[in-house]
C-alpha cells in the first residue's frame, strides 16, 4: 500500500534556528497538508497545498512558516525561527478523492 | 462555528465489553466524517469514513444528522483496540478541503 514518508522522524533544534521538515507524498495525489499535534493536545490543521500553491492556512501558520514543493515530489514545511512552543509532532498528509493518508510524523523538539 | 466534539478524553472498558466513542459535529453543509486511530507511537490511520458505511476491525459508525453525531461503536472490545481515536470532519470552502479533528478519546481496553 502506498505510503507518505516523512523525514526526519525526530529533530532537536535550538530556539531561533530554522528547520525544514520533509514529506514525500503519494505520487498521484494532488492535495497536500501539514498538521501538528502538540503533546497531549489535538491534531491541528496548519496548511493545505494544491497546484503548487497554498489553498488554505490556519491562524497557526504565520509568517514564520512556509511550504513548498521544490522538485515535484518532496513537500517541505519550513519554520524560519523556531520557538519553544513549536515543539510538536508534525504530520504530512496527501489526499486523493476522500482518502487522507498520513505520514508517520516528525517530532520536533525546540530547546 | 464548524467543529468536532469528542466529550470523553479517556475511556476504559473491559475486554469483551461493548464500547462507544462519542463524536458530535457542527457544520452548516453536508458533513463528511471520518474516524482515525493512532496506536502508540504510530501514524494516524483511517479507520472509517461515513460515506462507505463499512466495518473495520469490528467498528462501525452511523451518521445521525438529527443528533449531529457520528459515534464509533464496537460490540466486543479487544485489548489491541487500545489507542487514541479521533473523529474528523471535512470542511469544504471553494476548492479547499480541510480535515478538522476532534480532541480525541484515549481508549484503554482492560484484560
Amino acid at each position: 500500500e502506498p505510503e507518505v514518508t516523512q523525514t526526519p522522524s525526530h529533530q532537536v533544534t535550538q530556539m531561533g534556528q530554522e528547520v525544514i521538515l520533509r514529506c514525500v507524498p503519494i505520487s498521484n495525489h494532488l492535495y497536500f497538508y501539514w498538521y501538528r499535534q502538540i503533546l497531549g493536545q489535538k491534531v491541528e490543521f496548519l496548511v493545505s497545498f494544491y497546484n503548487n500553491e497554498i489553498s488554505e492556512k490556519s491562524e497557526i501558520f504565520d509568517d514564520q512558516f512556509s511550504v513548498e514543493r521544490p522538485d515535484g515530489s518532496n513537500f517541505t514545511l519550513k519554520i524560519r525561527s523556531t520557538k519553544l512552543e513549536d515543539s510538536a509532532m508534525y504530520f504530512c498528509a496527501s489526499v486523493a478523492n476522500y482518502g487522507y493518508t498520513f505520514g508517520s510524523g516528525t517530532r520536533l523538539t525546540v530547546v | 462555528a464548524q467543529r468536532v466534539t469528542q466529550p470523553e478524553k479517556l475511556l476504559s472498558v473491559f475486554k469483551g465489553a461493548p464500547v462507544e466513542l462519542k463524536c458530535n459535529y457542527s457544520y452548516s453543509g453536508s458533513p463528511e466524517l471520518f474516524w482515525y486511530v493512532q496506536y502508540s507511537r504510530q501514524r494516524l490511520q483511517l479507520l472509517l469514513r461515513h460515506i462507505s458505511r463499512e466495518s473495520i476491525k469490528g467498528f462501525t459508525a452511523d451518521l445521525n444528522k438529527g443528533e449531529t453525531s457520528f459515534h464509533l461503536k464496537k460490540p466486543f472490545a479487544q485489548e489491541e483496540d487500545s489507542a487514541m481515536y479521533y473523529c474528523a470532519l471535512v470542511i469544504s470552502s471553494g476548492s479547499a478541503r480541510q480535515l478538522t479533528f476532534g480532541s480525541g478519546t484515549q481508549l484503554t481496553v482492560l484484560p
